[in-house]
């Protein structure tokens, strides 16, 4: 069974820094890549990062460029969000997910089959 | 940015019923669009795929279609499990979009 668990949400001051994992088990965790979004209080989706699955690609949205940083770690199956100058509007529950789809004519396009169950993250002092 | 819009925001609707939910993408993505079902306090949940494919292990009631800028989800006879949120995706370019949800109700 595939499964994502993601751990590391806490209470955190503006500012400050937190880091995510996501644990990923009953895949091949090396040959996938992997995505994170988040969804704020009562609010709708937000993608806001990839990460390959050698992890030589990354992108981010424009929301967390510069202060958000995704790894991850293939022989330990898991994968990393280091979150540095977080703001209140970052407040939201943070879900990786893992990415399916197919490469044509040089492109790539990836919909998210398995999510994990979410960590909160609340910014506030 | 691609931007996704939904609608409705909200529809009430009975066990049995035929329900539609349209999505509208601000420039074409061809085929590359997913919908998620999402029930409160929980993750997402893939339901379609490019468009019109049904994920596996979704029950048959629920169809996709369109391409371009224009699609629909249909759910064709309203299951009490079926009450959620669902939402569109493009995934045609990053950063990837989501339609702002439809929250489906009992009537």
């Amino acid at each position: 069974e595939v499964q994502l668990v993601e751990s590391g949400g806490d209470l955190v001051q503006p500012g400050g820094s937190l880091r995510l994992s996501c644990a990923a088990s009953g895949f091949t965790f090396t040959i996938y890549s992997i995505s994170w979004f988040r969804q704020a209080p009562g609010m709708g989706l937000e993608w806001i990062s990839y990460i390959s699955h050698t992890g030589d690609t990354k992108y981010y949205a424009d929301s967390v460029k510069g202060r958000f940083t995704v790894s991850r770690d293939n022989a330990e199956n898991s994968l990393y969000l280091q979150m540095n100058g977080l703001r209140d509007e970052d407040t939201a529950v943070y879900y990786c997910a893992r990415d399916r789809g197919h490469c044509t004519g040089g492109s790539c396009f990836r919909y998210h089959d398995s999510w994990g169950q979410g960590t909160l993250v609340t910014v506030s002092s | 940015d691609i931007q996704m819009t939904q609608s409705p925001s909200t529809l009430s609707a009975s066990v049995g019923d035929r329900v539609t939910i349209t999505c509208r993408a601000s420039q074409s993505i061809s085929s590359w669009l997913a919908w998620y079902q999402q029930k409160p306090g929980t993750a997402p949940k893939l339901l379609i795929y490019q468009a019109s494919s049904l994920e596996s292990g979704v029950p048959s009631r629920f169809s996709g279609s369109g391409s371009g800028t224009e699609f629909t989800l249909t759910i064709s006879s309203l299951q009490p499990d079926d009450f959620a949120t669902y939402y569109c995706q493009q995934y045609n370019s990053y950063p990837y979009t989501f339609g702002q949800g439809t929250k489906l109700e009992i009537k």
